[in-house]
């Protein structure tokens, strides 16, 4: 597609259960970012990647959550043993470099039961 | 000190005002700045990118002040579908990664 696309759209766990998310970047763009955002805040920085490595990660909340990004192209955010406080939106964001305009995927929603 | 910081606001203005918006940011190498829009429960989007000389995109006027490390937002003529909230980007300098503001929350009334 044109655009950044995340998978699930919309997900609903259990509190302790893992969960993936994932997100397809725009081709090309080396770039890629995942923030959270929870109902009624401001975006929270988690982790950006250029190309495959990740030189910032200390938006990472806790151990529980680790991502990866394979063929400078998907990235995968994993949560360990969710927990209440994880339920948001997780957005993904890509740009041709790193000083470049960002595009948006929607969003994964997260539930925690 | 955060990296880039606005006022949340919420701004609350009537129709056809002017309103403005101020952004600091810490970093003096910073080199890149946009303003970005968020509608609720929808993701951000590029609004405009602020150049060194100012620019101006119809109602909306960004400007730089590098001597006093801010951006600003000016929109004339408000309009109710510009009821959002708007988010500050700068990056970190070094032609690292770029950095959110916390964004500030315009209200439009009739």
């Amino acid at each position: 597609g044109a655009g950044v696309s995340q998978s699930p759209s919309n997900k609903v766990t259990e509190k302790g259960k893992d969960v993936e998310l994932r997100c397809d970047p725009i081709s090309g763009h080396t770039a890629l970012y995942w923030y959270r955002q929870r109902l009624g805040q401001g975006l929270e920085f988690l982790i950006y990647f250029q190309g495959n490595s990740a030189p910032d990660k200390s938006g990472l909340p806790s151990d529980r959550f680790s991502a990866e990004r394979t063929g400078e192209s998907v990235s995968t955010l994993t949560i360990q043993r969710t927990q209440q406080e994880d339920s948001a939106v997780y957005l993904c964001a890509s740009s041709l470099g790193p000083l470049g305009e960002l595009f948006f995927g929607e969003g994964s929603r997260l539930t925690v039961l | 000190r955060k990296e880039v910081e606005q006022d949340p606001g919420p701004f609350n203005v009537p129709e056809g005002a002017t309103v403005a918006f101020n952004c600091t940011y810490s970093n003096s190498a910073s080199q890149s700045f946009f303003w970005y829009r968020q509608d609720c429960r929808k993701e951000p989007k590029l609004l405009m990118s602020v150049y060194s000389s100012g620019n101006e995109d119809g109602r909306f006027t960004a400007q730089l002040n590098r001597a006093s490390q801010y951006i600003s937002l000016l929109i004339r003529d408000s309009k109710l579908s510009d009821s959002a909230t708007y988010l500050c980007v700068a990056d970190s300098g070094g032609y690292q990664k770029v950095t959110f503001g916390t964004g500030t929350k315009l209200q439009v009334i009739p």
